[in-house]
């Protein structure tokens, strides 16, 4: 079945420093690419998405690349602040009548002050 | 619009009850999903739904039934709880012509 990969499963980074999470899917037919961050407790919230049809999109501070040949695509977070601190997932869907939308495992960000 | 609500917030069951999480939205929403969250991970599939009287399995379906007679409502049942479905049930909705998901705040199950 559909499978998404996710690395790493925890990173620490200081303050200021740039942070990436990579993630892998099996279903080619997969065109949508969600980034989610919850944080303690909270429900996932969407801070940015990808689809097939484009290569890289930024949003401020986060951007989110993808290469469908290598069925992979990445979260990019720059000047990371404390307030970045979150479990974030990646996840992929067909974006058809089948509505699987399959998360990733998570990795959990930790920026020092 | 209150968006995705889901009741209970918390509940504890003993092995071999059953019970219903409900999950409705308003916003007119024609796909609708449950997920499971354990501990330290990330959220599973269990039934989706397409629109009302369609339902599917997801990744994890088994000790679960599902079914959608209306749009604003997709009720989620433990037909005889067992400890390993203690975690937290997000339900999720979504228009068919857009991309962004909507996750409710969550169900806290325990089951001993």
């Amino acid at each position: 079945g559909e499978n998404v990969e996710q690395h790493p499963s925890t990173l620490s980074v200081q303050e200021g420093d740039s942070a990436v999470i990579k993630c892998t899917y099996s279903d080619s037919a997969s065109n949508y690419f969600p980034w989610y961050k919850q944080e303690l407790g909270k429900r996932p919230q969407l801070i940015i998405d990808i689809r097939s049809n484009v290569g890289e999109k930024k949003d401020q501070r986060i951007a989110v690349t993808l290469n469908k040949t290598a069925k992979h695509f990445s979260l990019h977070i720059t000047e990371t602040q404390p307030e970045d601190s979150a479990v974030y997932f990646c996840a992929a869907d067909r974006m058809d009548s089948s509505y699987k939308l399959i998360f990733g495992s998570g990795t959990r960000l930790l920026v020092r002050p | 619009n209150a968006g995705v609500t889901q009741t209970p917030k918390f509940q504890v069951l003993k092995t071999g009850q059953s019970m219903t999480l409900q999950c409705a939205q308003d916003m007119n929403h024609e796909y609708m999903s449950w997920y499971r969250q354990d501990p330290g991970m990330g959220l599973r599939l269990i039934h989706y739904s397409v629109g009302a009287g369609i339902t599917d399995q997801g990744e994890v379906p088994n000790g679960y039934n599902v079914s959608r007679s209306t749009t604003e409502d997709f009720p989620l049942r433990l037909l005889s709880a067992a400890p390993s479905q203690t975690s937290v049930y997000f339900c999720a909705s979504r228009s068919s012509g857009a991309y962004e998901q909507y996750f409710g705040p969550g169900t806290r199950l325990t089951v001993t």
